[in-house]
């Protein structure tokens, strides 16, 4: 298996710009979460899907952000428009039911100039 | 509020030289207390997971254990390929399957 795949792995953009960062998550598995890590902050859950659907988007920051999982294997993470403390590396990760053991991707480095 | 709080941030040791990281952690309900490693450039790779107070779990040079409010990873005669970020997470009841991480601790074993 390929593992958790994303793209791009680099994304620089300018402010007010729209971004969307893509994930194939493993085959299989049924769980998909988004994070974003920061210096600051560490690991932060933005939200995540079980079986395609929406399951807690409590930690998406703002409306500007947003999420879809048109289906089992890809997923999108739009931010539109996009600042400067948007800069994070944004990372897919997998699971099954019932394991932690998320897998995740190598990240996606987003620069807001 | 659920939090996980690692410490210390920063670790540097000697080849050979063995210490423990901590990761202390305060949820409404435990669903699991896990260890992942971090490279630079990477995403987290799963090492542990522990479920119950007085569970331990090994993997080479590393052993994690966990008591009802903190646990523990062992770093026995490390090498300088063990360098890494060590993050700690903890599962919680409100979300389900999602995980709180600590901010980690970055581990530098010198030669």
């Amino acid at each position: 298996d390929a593992g958790v795949i994303q793209s791009p792995r680099h994304e620089v953009t300018e402010m007010g710009q729209e971004v969307t960062l893509r994930c194939k998550p493993i085959s299989g598995h049924d769980y998909l979460f988004w994070y974003r890590q920061t210096m600051m902050r560490g690991l932060e859950l933005l939200i995540y899907f079980n079986n395609n659907v929406p399951i807690d988007d409590s930690g998406m920051p703002e409306d500007r952000f947003s999420a879809k999982m048109p289906n089992a294997s890809f997923s999108t993470l739009k931010i539109q428009p996009s600042e400067p403390r948007d800069s994070a590396v944004y990372f897919c990760a997998s699971s099954l039911l019932g394991n932690y053991g998320y897998t995740f991707g190598s990240g996606t480095r987003l620069t807001v100039v | 509020e659920d939090q996980v709080t690692q410490s210390p941030e920063a670790l540097r040791l000697q080849e050979g030289e063995s210490s423990s990281l901590n990761c202390s952690y305060t949820v409404s309900g435990l669903r699991g207390l896990f260890w992942y490693r971090q490279d630079p450039g990477k995403g987290p790779e799963f090492l542990f997971t522990l479920y119950s107070a007085g569970e331990e779990k090994e993997k080479e040079r590393l052993k994690a254990t966990l008591t009802k409010k903190e646990s523990f990873l062992h770093i026995t005669a490390p090498k300088p390929e063990d360098s890494a970020t060590y993050l700690c997470a903890v599962g919680y009841n409100q979300a389900g399957t999602a995980l709180i991480f600590g901010k980690g601790t970055t581990l530098s074993v010198s030669s």
